[in-house]
């Protein structure tokens, strides 16, 4: 069945790196992409919506600059955060949909930045 | 922007008994979706909820949207270990997107 494959599921990295997440829609094509984060405790926040090939929407708050979304092609949308901090770690999630039917969720990820 | 309630927020009961997480919508709801989640894992998807007095049954989860259709109410009947988690409602916004509560922490004791 239709399942967005999302990886890496844990990741660590030193603070001022930059890290990029990557969600692949596996048997259907994800015309729009969103990422959400979950911070410890707290519910799945919505950072941004990406359509495949145009320039992704931010919520309020968000740092385009920060987190760079790239839609590029119906199957792979990723998530890069740049010059990581350690209040970005969180869990990081994508879930993709095509047109108006069932979305599905990747895994997540977890992101640790010492 | 929609805002979603949970209630309670957070939940400890004996294995075997029942009990009711609730979700109130500031909205109508368009459609609404009961996930559960393990912190830190990702989503499990239960139910999907669209018209008013749905309702749909998997297992010993129940779920049910109002006719009025700004509340939804999930029950699980004789609670095992199994159920515990967090479990979240979510409803679509006309780019469908999902907002979601901020969760039922749901811990089912011996």
């Amino acid at each position: 069945g239709a399942v967005v494959s999302q990886h890496p599921s844990r990741v660590i990295c030193k603070s001022g790196t930059s890290v990029k997440i990557e969600c692949r829609s596996l048997d259907f094509q994800a015309t729009t992409m969103f990422w959400y984060r979950q911070f410890p405790k707290q519910s799945l926040m919505l950072m941004a919506t990406s359509n495949e090939g145009s320039k992704a929407t931010y919520e309020q708050g968000v740092e385009k600059d920060k987190f760079l979304i790239n839609h590029a092609s119906l199957t792979l949308s990723t998530l890069t955060v740049t010059s990581a901090h350690p209040e970005d770690s969180s869990f990081y999630i994508c879930r993709g949909i095509h047109g108006n039917t069932e979305a599905f969720f990747g895994q997540g990820t977890r992101l640790t930045v010492v | 922007s929609q805002e979603l309630e949970q209630s309670p927020q957070s939940l400890i009961v004996q294995e075997g008994k029942n009990l009711t997480i609730n979700c109130t919508s500031s909205k109508t709801l368009y459609g609404l979706y009961w996930y559960k989640q393990k912190y830190g894992e990702g989503l499990i998807f239960l139910m999907m909820l669209q018209k008013g007095g749905e309702e749909k049954s998997h297992e010993k989860i129940t779920a049910k949207l109002d006719e009025k259709k700004q509340q939804s109410s999930l029950h699980i009947t004789a609670s095992q270990p199994s159920h515990a988690g967090i479990y979240l409602c979510g409803a679509e916004d006309s780019g469908y997107a999902l907002n979601f509560g901020k969760g039922t922490s749901l811990l089912v004791t011996p």
